[in-house]
């Protein structure tokens, strides 16, 4: 079983939709959570983290986790093209070096 | 300030071959990484360095060897190419010191086509 899993889509919403993505885990000592935005031929870029349970909201962005179920979300609202890009979602216990990530989602927002 | 460097940016090698693909970055991050992504299976760590002079094994670490002579290069070896080593290579930076994952930024990656 993978640490990490993560439905690869794709998924295609209209501009302005919420999207949600999510991704399950297996290992509970799990207390950082992240979710990357990668645009095609290019390197993840950082969006959000949460550590350990909650939300987490930035602009049109929120994050939740729950460690109960061990399942993270990640909700777009007010979608737009430019939101159009993998995301990926990556988690670890407190140490840097062993971040686990899940394979993707790829999220298509047409206009 | 460019960040993370990353060369080649693509490469086609053929099995057997040495290759070292080559990471630079400038923001005197303490921590360094290499991941390889591969479709389906997500970023998946090679190796990694929390300090100039110190390296660690990753989750998928055979047939890659790392140095760390310094803090802002972190080299990473393939000895003997094999075709399974086909992969977009990432190379990433961060603050560990920090306490806080949002220091981490990836390079552009480099596409490796082995034969």
């Amino acid at each position: 079983q993978k640490e990490v899993e993560q439905d690869p889509g794709p998924l295609s919403v209209p501009e302005g939709a919420i999207v949600s993505l999510n991704c399950t885990y297996s290992n509970s000592a799990f207390q950082y959570f992240m979710w990357y935005r990668q645009y095609s031929r290019k390197g993840p870029e950082l969006l959000m983290y949460t550590y350990s349970s909650g939300n987490k909201e930035d602009g049109r962005f929120t994050a939740q986790v729950d460690k109960s179920s061990k399942y993270i979300s990640l909700f777009i609202r007010d979608s737009q093209p430019s939101d159009s890009a993998t995301y990926l979602c990556a988690m670890g216990v407190n140490n840097f070096n062993k971040f686990y990530f899940g394979s993707g989602t790829k999220l298509n927002v047409k206009p | 300030i460019a960040g993370i460097t990353q060369a080649p940016t693509s490469q086609i090698l053929a099995a057997g071959r040495r290759m070292t693909l080559r990471c630079t970055q400038d923001m005197r991050h303490n921590a360094m990484y290499w991941y390889r992504q591969d479709l389906g299976l997500g970023l998946r760590l090679i190796h990694y360095s929390n300090t100039a002079g110190t390296t660690g094994k990753g989750e998928v670490p055979d047939g890659y060897s790392v140095s760390r002579a310094n803090t802002d290069d972190f080299p990473l070896t393939l000895a003997s190419a094999v075709p399974s080593q086909t992969s977009v290579y990432f190379c990433a930076s961060s603050d560990s010191a920090s306490g806080s994952p949002d220091t981490q930024y990836f390079g552009p990656g480099t596409r490796l086509t082995v034969l």
